[in-house]
């Protein structure tokens, strides 16, 4: 089974600074996909940015990246220079194997971030 | 066009009463799924269907039944409403089983009175 941890439970940023939101994770698979989800106060969720288990390189998009340790199971979300819209829940999660046709896929998501970025 | 809908947005029942979810994506999407997120914002997967298939069930109450007519949509029902069963729920499709890139409608709040 898969756990993911998200041990901030809220955090506050300057507008126009960087800031790193927490995310561990623990699998006993060798194949999986590490996920960012945004959740404004709408309430939609929206996905940001994908870290497959096996790729050499970071993942970035934009103003995010994803600095996945994989030896120390982290997968930390870097918002570079904040805006006042970046202000909501973010969701760290994983599934499994994505690729190798197991079937029987489940995203689990950790218990998420509230970040607040003031102006 | 919105790619993942769901309605209704809000629902206010009384306990014991039976009610739905109606879920539509336009994506072309072979896999949707429901989740639930409670008060403290934890999201729980519930059900998904691939192409008309369940394939995956969680330990939910059999008072929640997926219904899927086609695809496109993925209907939750649930029947004999408690209290607890008052969360956010969300509708989500992917390109396939393969891929956590979730597409999320706007979710439906649901209060148990």
């Amino acid at each position: 089974a898969q756990k993911i941890t998200q041990t901030q439970p809220g955090m506050f940023v300057q507008e126009k600074e960087a800031v790193t939101l927490d995310c561990t994770y623990d699998t006993s698979d060798q194949s999986y996909g590490l996920f960012w989800y945004k959740q404004p106060s709408s309430g939609e969720m929206i996905f940001l940015i994908y870290q497959g288990s096996y790729d050499e390189q970071n993942a970035t998009e934009g103003r995010y990246s994803l600095n996945f340790q994989k030896a120390r199971k982290s997968a930390n979300l870097v918002i570079s220079a904040s805006q006042l819209g970046d202000s909501a829940m973010y969701f760290c999660a994983m599934i499994p194997a994505p690729y190798s046709g197991a079937g029987s896929y489940q995203l689990t998501f950790g218990k998420g971030t509230k970040l607040s970025v003031i102006p | 066009d919105t790619a993942v809908s769901q309605t209704p947005k809000y629902l206010v029942t009384q306990m014991g009463n039976d009610k739905s979810i109606k879920c539509e994506q336009n994506l072309g999407h072979d896999t949707m799924y429901w989740y639930k997120q409670d008060s403290k914002k934890f999201l729980k997967i519930m059900f998904s269907y691939n192409n008309k298939e369940l394939i995956i069930n969680e330990t939910v109450p059999n008072r929640f039944s997926p219904k899927s007519p086609d695809k496109a949509h993925l209907n939750l029902h649930i029947n004999s409403l408690e209290l607890g069963d008052s969360a956010v729920y969300f509708c989500a499709s992917s390109q396939d089983e393969g891929t956590g890139e979730l597409f999320f409608g706007e979710g439906s709040r649901l209060t148990v009175l």
